[in-house]
């Protein structure tokens, strides 16, 4: 089945421990996405890869970092995770690029106490 | 001022009510915009995508853009409680523009149709 996949599904953490959200999709898409949805903002874009050892920026990139080693992953680092990263968090995933149907993983909810 | 504004609601309809969703934008480079479906505890899903200017039309769905005014929106005829989702439009630039690996959001709009 073609989808994507986000792990863990929910996390509680605590200011400053670092952790990783890991991204992986199976359709051998070339551009991946993190967002971050909140109450009233809607999704916005933290980071994006078009390919492989690709990566940029998006609208909130701060204090997130991400890697593309492989075509299939895109995990989400928090260095130092901060009361203010508790959202819930998209991975995506499409063949070329934004403009593309991008398929969404099921989501993880983040809370940084 | 954001570069994507989208009305956040929540719309309450009747069933069998046509009903307009719109976002405006500022960014004149947008050239790609897109309409997606939530629904609860899911993930987004594409509905529609139109390339530049004009009407594109899907079943219930038609999408409208605006270029000269900045403006899209999402016409739903007949709508169904089926229907009851956040509709979040986004918008891109085109591939080799400025940033054309980013896709910005508007802030969703909330839409109930109730029996």
């Amino acid at each position: 089945e073609a989808q994507v996949t986000q792990n863990p599904r929910y996390l509680i953490t605590v200011t400053g421990k670092k952790l990783t959200v890991t991204c992986s999709q199976n359709m051998n898409h070339e551009y991946m996405s993190w967002y971050r949805q909140d109450p009233g903002l809607g999704l916005r874009q933290i980071y994006y890869s078009m390919n492989v050892e690709v990566t940029d920026k998006g609208d909130v990139p701060e204090g997130y970092k991400v890697s593309r080693k492989e075509k299939r992953n895109f995990p989400l680092i928090l260095e130092s995770p901060s009361p203010n990263q508790t959202s819930l968090y998209f991975c995506a995933s499409s063949l070329q690029g934004p403009w593309g149907e991008q398929y969404f993983g099921p989501g993880t909810r983040l809370t940084v106490t | 001022q954001k570069e994507v504004e989208q009305d956040p609601g929540p719309l309450s309809v009747p069933e069998g009510a046509i009903v307009s969703l719109n976002c405006t934008y500022s960014n004149s480079a947008f050239q790609y915009f897109m309409w997606y479906r939530q629904y609860s505890r899911k993930g987004p899903e594409l509905l529609m995508y139109t390339y530049s200017s004009g009407n594109k039309e899907d079943g219930r769905f038609t999408a409208q853009v605006d270029k000269s005014s900045k403006y899209i929106s999402l016409f739903i005829r007949d709508s169904q409680p089926s229907d009851s989702a956040t509709y979040l439009c986004a918008m891109s630039v085109d591939a080799g523009g400025t940033s054309y690996g980013k896709l910005t959001f508007g802030q969703g709009t909330i839409l109930t149709v109730h029996p």
